[in-house]
């Protein structure tokens, strides 16, 4: 593994599934996010940890959880999924010390909610 | 709340000079960073400002302006592989927040 991996690439889902987006760094990075990218509306904060065993909520958390139990994974789930939930999610990393905080992206995952 | 704003779009010729303006009015400010975007990519980091004044990286500079709340991304030589989406982001609290992108389009 080489930075920041996400699984799956795509996903096609029945509304009320559950569904957990698997997102992976190497980089020993202590911080991490996870975006949606809808049409005309940019990146938007879901949920962010800043350190293992914390996480925290952004701009639009509703519907969607995460958990950080180790340095490397940060998973989001969508409990029962909704047509709304139909976007392109991205997980990110960064290392918070570092003088730019920089965050680093993977290649996303396009879920589409029927 | 956070409120980012740029252009939607913006076209232009190959050898060309572009600049995508970016305002802000964020709680707190820790940097800006420009973000390039490729159709169906993950944005890459392209620049990183926190101090007034310009930065350049290459073919690529940007501006900061704190007291105007204001950034701007200068591409100059214009290539075709320059199309793309361009993002500014604010960082706040370590945490980031876009603007919706300006998709720049390079004609031949």
């Amino acid at each position: 593994i080489a930075g920041i991996t996400q699984a799956p690439t795509s996903q096609i889902l029945a509304a009320g599934r559950r569904m957990t987006l698997r997102c992976t760094q190497d980089m020993r990075h202590n911080a991490m996010y996870w975006y949606r990218q809808d049409l005309g509306l940019g990146l938007r904060l879901i949920h962010y940890s800043n350190t293992a065993g914390t996480t925290g909520k952004g701009e639009v958390p509703d519907g969607y959880s995460v958990s950080r139990a180790n340095t490397d994974d940060f998973p989001l789930t969508l409990a029962s999924a909704v047509p709304s939930q139909t976007s392109v999610y991205f997980c990110a990393s960064s290392d918070t010390t570092s003088p730019h905080n920089e965050q680093f992206f993977g290649p996303g995952t396009r879920l589409t909610v029927l | 709340g956070q409120n980012i704003d740029q252009p939607t779009e913006m076209t232009a010729t190959e050898g060309a000079i572009v600049q995508i303006n970016c305002t802000y009015q964020t709680s707190g400010f820790n940097g800006l960073f420009w973000y390039q975007q490729h159709a169906g990519e993950a944005p890459t980091f392209l620049s990183y400002n926190v101090l007034d004044g310009l930065e350049e990286k290459g073919r690529f500079s940007s501006f900061l302006s704190r007291s105007k709340g204001y950034s701007y991304l200068l591409l100059k030589e214009l290539q075709m592989k320059d199309s793309a989406s361009y993002l500014c982001a604010v960082n706040h609290d370590y945490k980031l927040s876009f603007g919706a992108g300006t998709t720049v389009t390079v004609r031949a």
